[in-house]
């Protein structure tokens, strides 16, 4: 049963266009995270949420907009693609706030064309 | 914001080597520092992490030691295994900044 799951595992598209990520924890931890890890390998934090609430934001387009209809789900809406968001856009969960090991799903790649 | 620097950003070791990565890290808050191990295709996976109060900690052939007053701290893994070939990340800053990223290849 897999605890960080979400969909789609591979998401190709045209520049211009808006698509979703869906993310789900069966874990009933509090904190989930979306991660970008581009083609170099790096990976970066965007948003974090703990128990609906954002409470990280970093420097990212707001074409990026989170929503956490409830703990337990982390969704990832993108508007008007561009070709540098071609990534593997990474979900995770964690106990609470900064309590220690993250739990990553197994990404999602975005290709944009 | 936490900054944290990892090296060597490759690493190849032959079978049964030691390997050793490197991270530092800026903000003297940061209190824990795990250890990540992302397989081709995966998500990263916590392999070990050591808290502030701690120097070191062990487990089987895996080691983390922590230097507080220098603000680094490295991986250790010894009798390395083709298997341990991925690509390894550091983290601080509450566990959530990341490093850039070993990418460790064992010869068999």
């Amino acid at each position: 049963d897999t605890a960080v799951s979400q969909t789609p595992k591979y998401l190709v598209t045209q520049m211009g266009n808006d698509k979703s990520i869906k993310c789900e924890q069966n874990l009933g931890h509090d904190t989930m995270y979306w991660y970008k890890q581009d083609s170099k390998k790096f990976l970066k934090i965007m948003f974090s949420y703990n128990n609906k609430e954002l409470i990280i934001n970093e420097t990212v387009p707001n074409r990026f907009s989170p929503k956490s209809p409830d703990k337990a789900h982390l969704n990832l809406h993108i508007n008007s693609l561009e070709l540098g968001d071609s990534a593997v856009y990474f979900c995770a969960s964690s106990q609470g706030i900064y309590t220690g090991e993250l739990f990553f799903g197994e990404g999602s790649r975005l290709t944009v064309l | 914001g936490e900054n944290v620097e990892q090296h060597p950003s490759t690493l190849s070791v032959q079978e049964g080597d030691s390997a050793v990565i490197k991270c530092t890290y800026s903000d003297s808050a940061s209190n824990y520092f795990p250890w990540y191990k992302q397989e081709l295709g995966k998500g990263p996976q916590l392999i070990i992490d050591i808290r502030s109060n701690v120097g070191e900690k062990k487990d089987q052939r895996i080691a983390v030691t922590l230097n507080k007053t220098a603000k680094h701290f490295s991986l250790h893994i010894t009798e390395t295994q083709p298997e341990d070939s991925a690509v390894y990340f550091c983290a601080a800053s509450l566990g959530t900044t990341f490093g850039d990223g070993t990418t460790l290849t064992v010869k068999p």
